[in-house]
């Protein structure tokens, strides 16, 4: 039973249109982020959720807005699509947030903006 | 700011032979370290960390890391590397803020030969 899933593991789409990737953690934890991989294997952190709660919003375009019905749930919706959003992305999540605190990831949504 | 830095972008080794990928870093206050493996197509997975106490941190895999708060470095080890080892090898401190982003170094390319 995987800890972390995404869905989907592949996405393949046209500049200009909107999708959105799922990420679904069974593990009971309370934090749960996104992280993007350029294509230079570059990881830096998007967004993290809390309980539901926003916490950090690293300085991420408009276009990109996250979505956490409940927090077993953090949702990746990408409008207007550019070339640029091309890359990995990566859920992950941790029991508490802490400083300390292992953050087990997916497997990963290849996003390819064509 | 807290950064990691992984000065070697590959490192090479013999099966058999011991292994040190390096990582230096840079926070205030006392460092939450991380060391994750990336397999190709895959998900990061969690290998050791470091928070306090003993400065030999042992970790999966047969792994292990020596925290040297003089030198500012959390080097990956491994007595005898297999070559299953062969992945991409980050480094990471915990930042600061709430929800605890993880920032990462660029990453290691091991690769162990057979």
């Amino acid at each position: 039973d995987t800890a972390v899933s995404q869905t989907p593991k592949y996405l393949v789409t046209q500049m200009g249109n909107d999708k959105s990737i799922k990420c679904e953690q069974n593990l009971g934890h309370d934090t749960m982020y996104w992280y993007k991989q350029d294509s230079k294997k570059f990881l830096k952190i998007m967004f993290s959720y809390n309980n539901k709660e926003l916490i950090i919003n690293e300085t991420v375009p408009n276009r990109f807005s996250p979505k956490s019905p409940d927090k077993a749930h953090l949702n990746l919706h990408i409008n207007s699509l550019e070339l640029g959003d091309s890359a990995v992305y990566f859920c992950a999540s941790s029991q508490d947030g802490r400083r300390g605190d292992i953050q087990y990831f997916g497997a990963g949504t290849r996003l390819s903006v064509l | 700011a807290q950064s990691v830095a992984q000065p070697e972008d590959q490192v090479n080794v013999a099966e058999g032979n011991p292994l040190t990928v390096k990582c230096t870093y840079s926070v205030s206050g006392n460092p939450y370290l991380f060391w994750y493996v990336q397999y190709p197509n895959r998900g990061l997975q969690f290998l050791l960390k470091y928070i306090t106490g003993d400065n030999l941190v042992k970790g999966s895999y047969g792994f292990e890391a020596e925290f040297n708060k003089s030198q500012t470095s959390f080097h990956l080890k491994k007595p005898s590397a297999l070559v299953s080892d062969s992945a991409l090898y980050f480094c990471a401190v915990s930042g600061n803020q709430a929800g605890t982003a993880l920032i990462f170094g660029k990453g290691t390319t091991l690769s162990v030969s057979s």
